[in-house]
């Protein structure tokens, strides 16, 4: 069945980069995306990726896509305290259907 | 902006009560979404609807029930609420196509007694 996994917890210092890893098992999926939810809110879209595409750079934010792996990763270059929350990969397969990691917990310190 | 916004932030109801959350987007989008977000568990999917009137079940369907009777509108219903349904409820929207990010509400937390 389809399936999006990833750790649940990830503690850097500040000014050092975070990596958060996804795997997913469907391979039909066309787009891949990354969320952000701070504590008390809803999810926010930080960035996405077409599922052939190998990376995606946005500012502090680096995506990479192993297709032949089904793994995606988010790199936050330069973390920052702001950075802590959680992040969640989600892919989307046809055109309304999401399917969303377990979410990972970052804790930025100081 | 796209706003999708969630009626309450906080609900307490009582073991047995029927639990209305209620969910308006400003966008036009045809498709609503409700999710329940669990911790370790992710987002999983109750309903969604892709137009008015017309819903599907998602994941974890049981002892829910939703109502789409405008665009804009995607109401849950916990028919009676237990203590296990106590939870994060995310209500989310987006277009139809194939990459639409689904926009978020701010969430309900909902604590049942």
């Amino acid at each position: 069945g389809e399936d999006v996994e990833q750790s649940l917890f990830l503690s850097v210092r500040e000014g050092d980069s975070s990596v958060i890893n996804c795997t997913y098992t469907d391979s039909s999926s066309t787009y891949l995306y990354w969320y952000k939810q701070e504590p008390g809110a809803g999810l926010q879209l930080l960035t996405y990726i077409f599922s052939n595409m190998d990376m995606k750079q946005d500012q502090r934010l680096t995506v990479l896509l192993n297709k032949k792996d089904k793994h995606l990763s988010l790199r936050i270059a330069d973390t920052q305290t702001g950075d802590s929350a959680i992040y969640f990969c989600a892919e989307s397969i046809g055109t309304y259907k999401y399917i969303f990691g377990t979410g990972t917990r970052l804790k930025v310190l100081a | 902006d796209v706003k999708v916004t969630q009626s309450s932030r906080y609900l307490v109801k009582r073991t047995g009560e029927k639990v209305f959350l209620e969910c308006v987007q400003d966008m036009d989008h045809e498709n609503m979404f409700w999710y329940r977000q669990d911790p370790g568990l992710g987002l999983r999917l109750i309903y969604f609807s892709y137009d008015v009137k017309m819903k599907e079940k998602g994941d974890i369907p049981e002892g829910y029930s939703v109502s789409r009777e405008k665009k804009e509108r995607f109401s849950l219903i916990l028919e009676s609420a237990s203590t296990n349904q106590t939870s994060m409820y995310l209500c989310a929207s987006s277009t139809g196509g194939t990459n639409t990010e689904a926009f978020f509400g701010q969430g309900t937390r909902l604590t049942v007694v």
